[in-house]
């Protein structure tokens, strides 16, 4: 595609209850990164794929965060029994492989957990 | 522990003058370093970048300035356009597990003034 995707915008959910991101990157990156924001910071790094394998998910906050991204292209960040805590703006972006190449950001999704 | 400090959080600049913004950084693994640009309700887009074994970097109005030995650097936009309006991230990145994640400043928000 043209430039990052991601969605939804907006994901308003109940603590306890489970969601998935999405993130669509540049057809022709191979990298992809996840980041959480929290209001006033910046972007925080969480995990990240070259194509399909995920050499460090080191910055995920706990086990109930996990990504995906089976076929190399799209990605999945799930949250599971959400917490107040997660909320957050969610951010994607992807890069071509390899090299310190510029990384190109999603729109985001902001979380908002009640 | 926050390795890239943005110690100002907001600028303002009369249109036309120059807008300097600083980033400071305790890594000194680090060896590249980008500047993001973002207005509301967008993702982050980058506007420049310098490698560890330049000190300047310009594009156009753009120019970013790197001081390895007092691990500073800053964005200099001369002449400062009211679309320059937004906030803007310094991030840096080192080779390592997490592939080449960024580490971001919190941002500075400028306010070019016409």
């Amino acid at each position: 595609g043209a430039g990052v995707s991601q969605s939804p915008r907006y994901k308003v959910t109940k603590r306890g209850q489970d969601v998935t991101l999405r993130c669509d990157p540049i057809s022709s990156h191979a990298t992809l990164y996840w980041y959480q924001q929290a209001l006033g910071q910046g972007p925080e790094f969480l995990t990240y794929f070259n194509y399909e394998a995920q050499p460090d998910k080191s910055g995920l906050p706990s086990d109930r965060f996990s990504a995906e991204r089976p076929e190399g292209s799209i990605s999945t960040l799930t949250i599971q029994r959400t917490e107040q805590r997660d909320s957050a703006m969610y951010r994607c972006a992807s890069s071509q492989l390899g090299t310190q190449e510029t990384q190109y950001f999603g729109p985001g999704t902001r979380l908002l957990v009640l | 522990d926050q390795q890239v400090k943005q110690n100002s959080p907001s600028l303002s600049v009369q249109e036309g003058r120059i807008s300097i913004l600083n980033c400071d950084y305790t890594n000194s693994m680090f060896d590249y370093f980008l500047w993001y640009k973002k207005y509301p309700a967008e993702g982050p887009t980058f506007l420049i970048s310098i490698s560890s074994i330049k000190d300047k970097n310009e594009d156009g109005r753009f120019t970013v300035f790197l001081n390895k030995s007092a691990k500073h650097l800053s964005l200099h936009i001369v002449p400062s356009q009211p679309g320059d309006s937004a906030v803007y991230f310094c991030a840096a990145s080192a080779p390592s597990n997490s592939g080449y994640a960024l580490n971001f400043g919190k941002g500075t928000s400028l306010l070019v003034t016409p």
